[in-house]
């Protein structure tokens, strides 16, 4: 049974710094792996989609890596602003096109 | 082209009623999912569902929860005799048709359920 985790589970830095986010998986056979962001009481975002034949996707001040051998993903947040404050949610599909997600990392950015 | 739809966004039942939670795919998606947010916990997979076929309810609770995808209208997400165990957010997803590759979901804004 896939399982997903991500560390740390809340995260407060001040702004302009740089951050990483990280997730790990317990079975690598996984198609794709998807960051979302979550602002509270709303819907998710899509953030970035790596397919398992690749290593990383870049969008913006967002760069997500994945190593499938090692069950791992990250989240890099380049120059963090206040408005990237969010929950950030890793999910991962395995057949079917079934989403298996972690519980988040809540994240705050400090002005 | 208008987002995943979900309605309502926030439902108050008390126990013993029951739910029912509408969502309307993205135009020209075919596949809707359903996910649940326990307070404090991650998103949860249900069910999955083309139209007029359940693919895969693993994630469905064996009783009082039931989801259907006709051919016209919303898909929808059934609770009956709702328990406060039930209160949570429900996300529904959709996807296009797939041609033999894993599509993105796009999610709706969700309902937040609450059983008094």
């Amino acid at each position: 049974k896939q399982e997903v985790t991500q560390i740390p589970a809340a995260l407060s830095v001040p702004e302009g710094e740089n951050l990483v986010l990280n997730c790990s998986f317990t079975d690598s056979a996984i198609y794709n792996l998807q960051w979302f962001r979550q602002d509270p009481g709303k819907g998710l975002t899509s953030l970035l989609l790596i397919q398992s034949s690749q290593r990383e996707q870049t969008s913006g001040r967002l760069n997500a890596s994945l190593d499938k051998s090692s069950g791992r993903s990250t989240l890099y947040i380049a120059a963090s602003q206040p408005g990237d404050s969010a929950t950030y949610l890793c999910a991962v599909v395995q057949g079917a096109q079934k989403l298996v997600f972690g519980q988040g990392t809540r994240l705050t950015i400090n002005p | 082209n208008a987002g995943v739809m979900q309605n309502p966004r926030h439902l108050v039942r008390r126990r013993g009623q029951e739910a029912r939670l509408r969502c309307s795919p993205m135009k020209g998606h075919s596949h809707v999912y359903w996910y649940r947010q326990l307070p404090e916990e991650g998103l949860k997979f249900m069910v999955y569902l083309q139209k007029e076929n359940i693919i895969d309810e693993s994630g469905m609770p064996k009783e009082r929860f039931s989801a259907e995808f006709p051919k016209e209208g919303p898909s929808i997400l059934r609770i009956q005799q709702v328990v406060r165990g039930d209160s949570a957010a429900y996300f529904c997803a959709s996807s296009p048709p797939t041609s033999g590759r894993i599509e993105t979901q796009y999610f709706g804004p969700g309902t937040r359920l609450l059983v008094l």
